[in-house]
């Protein structure tokens, strides 16, 4: 069954560092997203991305952060200077244009550590 | 409260039990989904349910959805030891964007005991 991947599963890094965490939707997916989960809370979204260009976005996507889909598979997510603040679950998910108000499928996340 | 709410937020059961945990929230939705988290892991898609539908089945799982409470439920018959997890509903609200984006409830945390 087709599944969203996502990498690293585990990142640290240093206040102030870009990250680039990086996920590859479902082959035939057109919408993606990106939400993260700080230890304890809820799922937060943050964006969503559609033809190539940024459909919403919530208060926490700050100028800080960036997507792009940099080829036909890859999804990035992209944090300049990261903050201690930002260390959280990242979740990737995309869903089939087609059905575009349904199901989102989640990847695994990856786990980011700012020290 | 914040849009999908889970309660309660926690429960614990014994193998073969059922599980009954509950989602309200305050707009007008699309759907509703629920999700299950092993912890530390990713978001498995269980179940959607749509505004115009009632209640729905898949497995051992059952949801209800009463749009005119904005609430939903979620059953787990017959429990196992591996349903252990927490729960999440996530609404997708009735607007018209081209990107829908999920609001996740706190989650409620499941335990079966063995």
């Amino acid at each position: 069954e087709p599944e969203v991947t996502q990498t690293p599963s585990h990142q640290v890094t240093q206040m102030g560092q870009e990250v680039i965490l990086r996920c590859v939707p479902i082959s035939n997916h057109l919408y993606f997203y990106w939400y993260r989960q700080i230890l304890g809370q809820k799922v937060e979204f943050l964006v969503s991305f559609y033809n190539n260009e940024i459909s919403e976005k919530s208060e926490i996507f700050d100028d800080q952060f960036s997507v792009e889909r940099p080829d036909g598979s890859n999804f990035t997510l992209k944090i300049r200077s990261t903050k201690l603040e930002d260390s959280a679950m990242y979740f990737c998910a995309s869903s089939d244009g087609k059905r575009a108000r349904y199901e989102q499928y989640f990847g695994p996340g990856t786990r980011l550590t700012v020290t | 409260s914040q849009q999908g709410e889970e309660d309660p937020q926690a429960l614990s059961i014994q193998e073969g039990e059922n599980a009954t945990m509950n989602c309200s929230y305050k707009t007008s939705i699309n759907n509703l989904q629920w999700y299950r988290q092993n912890s530390g892991r990713g978001l498995v898609h269980l179940i959607l349910i749509r505004s115009n539908e009632r209640e729905k089945h898949s497995g051992r799982l059952r949801v209800t959805l009463d749009t005119s409470k904005k609430s939903s439920s979620l059953l787990i018959t017959a429990s196992r030891a591996a349903d252990t997890a927490s729960y999440f509903c996530a609404t997708d609200p009735m607007i018209k964007a081209a990107g829908n984006k999920l609001t996740f409830g706190g989650g409620t945390r499941v335990l079966v005991k063995p």
